[in-house]
């Protein structure tokens, strides 16, 4: 069964960082690339970005509006992708989703973990 | 970046209707366009992938069809689980980009 788990959410303060963690189970993440994708709640989803797997370089692609602040990476070892977030604005305040991005689709999701920015 | 607009916003129907949600591109996208469900409180799951095909698992009420700049998600007969709000996405270009949704509610 696929299986993915993000964790590392919580309260922040307004410009620290934040390192969030996707582990997977159930499939063999370095064949994949690795989405995060962040909702509001009450609001849309947003493409954050992509880690590429290492067959295809293992570079990264990200959003306009994170692409200064986010850094995605990934550990196949230990079947984690990250998420690292820094100088935190409260518009980062979001559910944070990692998905199994396979040919441009996003096949399986996790439940997300909540990011909320406030002083 | 390329901008994704469905309409409508919100869709008020009656359980066993047949809906047509629409999704369009501000360039085209070839038929690299997805289809997305999500229900309050759930991840969002993957309905249809390349435009027309149906992942894993969904019912063959959902149906979609498009190519280049429009897309439409089609529901044959709407189920009374199927009352969720959908998302389409491209993957022609980075970056990937979705669109705002449209809400499926029961009228």
């Amino acid at each position: 069964e696929v299986q993915l788990v993000e964790s590392g959410g919580g309260l922040v303060q307004p410009g620290r960082s934040l390192t969030l963690s996707c582990t997977v189970s159930g499939f063999t993440v370095g064949d994949y690339y690795m989405t995060w994708v962040r909702q509001v709640p009450g609001k849309g989803l947003e493409w954050v970005g992509v880690i590429r797997n290492k067959a295809t370089g293992g570079t990264t692609e990200y959003a306009a509006s994170v692409k200064d602040r986010f850094t995605i990476s990934r550990d196949d070892s230990k079947s984690i992708a990250y998420l690292q977030i820094n100088s935190l604005k409260t518009d980062d305040t979001a559910l944070y989703y990692c998905t199994k991005e396979n040919w441009g689709r996003f096949e399986d999701w996790g439940q997300g973990t909540l990011v909320a920015v406030s002083s | 970046e390329i901008v994704m607009t469905q309409s409508p916003a919100t869709l008020s129907v009656s359980p066993g209707e047949r809906v047509t949600l629409s999704c369009r591109a501000s360039q085209s996208v070839g038929s690299k366009l997805n289809w997305y469900q999500q229900k309050p409180g759930q991840a969002p799951r993957l309905l249809i992938y390349g435009a027309s095909t149906r992942a894993t698992g969904i019912p063959a009420r959902f149906s979609g069809s498009g190519s280049g700049t429009d897309f439409t998600l089609t529901v044959s007969s709407l189920q009374s689980e199927d009352f969720a709000v959908y998302y389409c996405q491209q993957f022609n270009n980075w970056p990937r980009t979705f669109g705002q949704g449209t809400k499926v509610e029961i009228k």
